[in-house]
């Protein structure tokens, strides 16, 4: 079945650090990928639609200077947590749709996650 | 405002017995529901994708109901396994191509 391959599991790093997390479809292609975040025992919230090859859909509230969407290709997306501090300490998740159409209305494929901590 | 509401209470059950989980929604008109599992510190695992004109949808031991009157979906777990335990979410689309998710139930089944 469709995997999506989501890299690193876990970091630790200094408050003022970058951190890049890559999303990748091992098998099928994704024009569009979400990414979520996840506090503990809470639900998955959406931050950004990536969208291959023009800008991500940011949610309200989510900056996105902080948070940098690169979907390069057909097979990654990339988030970049720019100078990350203790409050963006969270886990991150991935997702791409199952169809050929791109939209949500389809079985989601998530990622397993990239646990951020921030020193 | 727009709400999905899943039961935040741990739900605890014998092996074998049917585990039932609600996902209630307000404010939404969702075409479909999807259910989630979400092991911890995994990313989710899709279970079921049920369309508005659905009353029911079964997968082995799964079984997801559809009420949009009375905006609940059921989901259901027969002969239910300590392999089940985990946290299982339910998902609305958010009038375009985005997902909108409830905050999960915890199953624990007992052997």
């Amino acid at each position: 079945g469709a995997v999506v391959s989501q890299h690193p599991s876990r970091v630790i790093c200094k408050s003022g650090t970058s951190v890049k997390i890559e999303c990748r479809s091992l098998d099928f292609q994704a024009t569009t990928m979400f990414w979520y975040r996840q506090f503990p025992k809470q639900s998955l919230m959406l931050m950004a639609t990536s969208n291959e090859g023009s800008k991500a859909t940011y949610e309200q509230g989510v900056e996105k200077d902080k948070f940098l969407i690169n979907h390069a290709s057909l097979t990654l997306s990339t988030l970049t947590v720019t100078s990350a501090h203790p409050e963006d300490s969270s886990f991150y998740i991935c997702s791409a749709p199952g169809g050929s159409t791109g939209s949500s209305n389809q079985p989601q494929h998530f990622g397993d996650g990239t646990r951020l901590s921030i020193l | 405002s727009q709400k999905i509401e899943q039961n935040s209470e741990a739900l605890n059950i014998q092996e074998g017995k049917t585990a039932t989980l609600t996902c209630n929604y307000t404010n939404y008109s969702p075409a479909y529901l999807q259910w989630y599992r979400q092991d911890p510190g995994r990313g989710p695992v899709f279970l079921l994708l049920i369309r508005e004109n659905e009353k029911e949808k079964r997968k082995e031991r799964l079984k997801v109901t559809f009420d949009t009157t009375l905006k609940q979906s059921l989901f259901h777990i027969t002969a239910s396994q300590p392999a089940d335990s985990a946290t299982y979410l339910c998902a609305l689309d958010n009038a375009g191509n985005m997902l909108t998710f409830g905050g999960g139930t915890r199953l624990m089944v007992k052997p």
